[in-house]
């Protein structure tokens, strides 16, 4: 059955520095992968997705993901925080019609 | 941008009512979906909608659920006897291809269910 993993409920970093925000799946097949942004009280805002395409995807403010299927690895990075990147980030990957979440990671962004 | 809507955003009802959450979806879109978040809990995958009839549905999805495409544009979720344990904040999500196309699901932004 398919997972998705999220190593670290929540992460904090400063203004400027790297965000890195762990994802891993476990699929017999790679599957399609996705990062969501949730603000508070907001729906999910789709941040950008593995299609297989590209093993390197860009998505918006920023963010990036490379897909490593020998890892089955996920991560999404961004070189330098924002204050307003401060939300809930949610990994996730799409087999069959339902699309399965990781637990979420939540990004905290200190001044 | 085309956008998925709900309503209400907020509901609240008493334990053992019926309650019907409605969405719209992206109007060319042909697959839907219904999620739900338990407070402070990851988003769980309810049931997807296509063709009239639905294609896949989690094991959450018990009989008190139901859902239905009264229109060409409306798609519901039905709870017919709600518990305390369905509060919950419930997401619509849309597609325009089916599970073998990597389509993006839009979601909209929530309707947040408090049974008391």
């Amino acid at each position: 059955a398919q997972s998705v993993t999220q190593l670290g409920s929540h992460v904090s970093v400063s203004e400027g520095a790297l965000v890195l925000l762990r994802c891993n799946y476990s699929s017999s097949v790679p599957p399609y992968l996705f990062w969501y942004v949730q603000y508070p009280n907001q729906g999910l805002q789709l941040l950008l997705k593995y299609t297989s395409a590209a093993t390197l995807v860009k998505g918006i403010n920023g963010f990036e993901a490379e897909f490593k299927k020998s890892e089955t690895s996920f991560h999404l990075t961004k070189p330098s925080a924002h204050m307003s990147d401060a939300a809930e980030y949610f990994c996730a990957a799409r087999g069959g019609f339902k699309t399965i979440f990781g637990a979420g990671t939540r990004l905290f962004v200190k001044a | 941008e085309p956008e998925v809507t709900q309503t209400p955003s907020h509901q609240v009802t008493q334990m053992g009512q019926e309650v019907i959450l409605r969405c719209v979806p992206i109007s060319n879109h042909l697959y839907f979906y219904w999620y739900r978040q338990i407070l402070g809990q990851k988003v769980e995958f309810l049931v997807s909608f296509y063709n009239n009839e639905i294609s896949e549905k989690s094991e959450i999805f018990d009989d008190q659920f139901s859902v239905e495409r009264p229109d060409g544009s409306n798609f519901t979720l039905k709870i017919r006897s709600t518990k305390l344990e369905d509060s919950a904040m419930y997401f619509c999500a849309s597609t325009f291809s089916g599970p073998s196309a990597p389509d993006t699901q839009y979601f909209g932004p929530g309707t947040r269910l408090t049974v008391l």
